[in-house]
């Protein structure tokens, strides 16, 4: 198993200019979350799935969509990118919804603009 | 928010003394989780305490959850510098929604 991916690893992108990351996971897990991390700010939820073809905010989700069109897939897009988007973007999944449920996190996507 | 906060925000000791980490957040859980995130990855699931446990072991981790206080400990016992990282607490309400804090930076010196 891979277990979580993020594609692509690094990015620069000028402001105003969109993107999409990719997160695919082969655990066939209910629940996929969108994080960023800043320093001295720990990781924010930006938004996450509870299954294929949901979608929910999380806490910071201005600036950013997301879709789950397929059940190992999770799209966070930016439509028009600002410096305050530059951080380390991270996906995660986990079985169910449960509290218990362990979270397995991707490598991250290190993205910065300028 | 249910933030966990850690504390202290860097802790550097030698290889074979013991780290001690602190975390506490503001609302009733669910449970507790522990992560660990080693530079330039993802964050790795350590441990789960429930909110009817008091302590919790694996391998040399323990937890301790103290819900009238609203804090949680972690201690690693003879440190190894392959532990240096930071670490993350992330209380858990009623669904799988953690909400993590700053981290703690570990730092173990050979």
């Amino acid at each position: 198993n891979a277990g979580v991916t993020q594609t692509p690893k690094f990015r620069v992108l000028k402001t105003g200019q969109s993107m999409t990351l990719l997160c695919a996971q082969d655990m066939n897990h209910e629940y996929m979350y969108w994080y960023r991390q800043d320093p001295g700010m720990g990781l924010r939820l930006i938004h996450y799935s509870v299954g294929e073809g949901t979608t929910a905010k999380g806490e910071v989700p201005d600036g950013y969509n997301v879709s789950r069109l397929k059940k190992q897939n999770f799209l966070l897009g930016l439509e028009s990118a600002a410096p305050s988007q530059t951080s380390v973007y991270f996906c995660a999944s986990s079985p169910q919804g449960d509290s218990t449920d362990t979270q397995y996190f991707g490598p991250g996507t290190r993205l910065t603009v300028l | 928010s249910q933030q966990g906060e850690e504390d202290p925000q860097a802790l550097s000791i030698q290889e074979g003394e013991n780290a001690t980490m602190n975390c506490s957040y503001k609302t009733s859980i669910n449970n507790l989780q522990w992560y660990r995130q080693n530079s330039g990855r993802g964050l790795v699931h350590l441990i789960l305490i429930r909110s009817n446990e008091r302590e919790k072991h694996s391998g040399r981790l323990r937890v301790t959850l103290d819900t009238s206080k609203k804090s949680s400990s972690l201690l690693i016992t003879a440190s190894r510098a392959a532990d240096t990282a930071s670490y993350f607490c992330a209380p858990a309400e009623a669904w799988g929604k953690l909400t993590f804090g700053q981290g703690t930076i570990l730092t173990v010196h050979p």
